[in-house]
């Protein structure tokens, strides 16, 4: 199993320019999540999705839009960016039920110029 | 105020050195609570878990938990530098969807040969 995993892994941007960042999972997990991680601030959520079809606005979801199309699949867009979206994006999924385990993917470095 | 509040550190500790690591929160709707261990430039990885007041213990590692005081510990006895690592903080509420986390700012952990 290749657990969670994120593409790409480094990104650069210009400020307005648009990207979808890709996170797969392989467990049939159905609840996934998208984080960013910035210094002095820990994981915010940005959004998460408890199903194929499903998505929900977590702590910090202006400036992104996700979708669900696919179990195994959550993509994170940024239509316009802006350098305060310079950040590492994490993506992370579980099973459902209360107390199971958030796996967490690698992470993606994004900097927007 | 944040829901959950987290000393940063860094937290420099020679070899063997028994560490102690901690969190406050302010919302007492929290129930279930985790450490997560995050290496350098890696994503966070579940080290320990649970949902009672009192202690949990794996290996080195001792997990602690104050429902009174809204207060968690890690304590990790005869630290290695394998231990060095960022440790966050993590809760869950069993309410609003989605097994949410709030996490901690993290704690940065330095073990010294």
């Amino acid at each position: 199993n290749a657990g969670v995993t994120q593409t790409p892994k480094f990104r650069v941007l210009k400020t307005g320019q648009s990207m979808t960042l890709l996170c797969a999972q392989d467990m049939n997990h159905e609840y996934m999540y998208w984080y960013r991680q910035d210094p002095g601030m820990g994981l915010r959520l940005i959004h998460y999705s408890v199903g194929e079809g499903t998505t929900a606005k977590g702590e910090v979801p202006d400036g992104y839009n996700v979708s669900r199309l696919k179990k195994q699949n959550f993509l994170l867009g940024l239509e316009s960016a802006a350098p305060s979206q310079t950040s590492v994006y994490f993506c992370a999924s579980r099973l459902a039920g209360i107390y199971n385990e958030q796996f967490f993917g690698p992470g993606t470095r994004l900097t927007v110029l | 105020q944040k829901e959950v509040e987290q000393d940063p550190g860094p937290l420099s500790v020679p070899e063997g050195a028994i560490v102690s690591l901690n969190c406050t929160y302010s919302n007492s709707a929290f129930q279930y609570f985790m450490w997560y261990r995050q290496y350098s430039r890696k994503g966070p990885e579940l080290l320990m878990y649970t949902y009672s007041s009192g202690n949990k213990e794996d290996g080195r590692f001792t997990a602690q938990v104050d429902k009174s005081s809204k207060y968690i510990s890690l304590f990790i006895r005869d630290s290695q530098p394998s231990d060095s690592a960022t440790y966050l903080c993590a809760m869950n509420r069993l309410t609003g969807g989605g097994n949410k986390l709030t996490f901690g700012t993290g704690t940065q952990l330095k073990v010294e040969l």
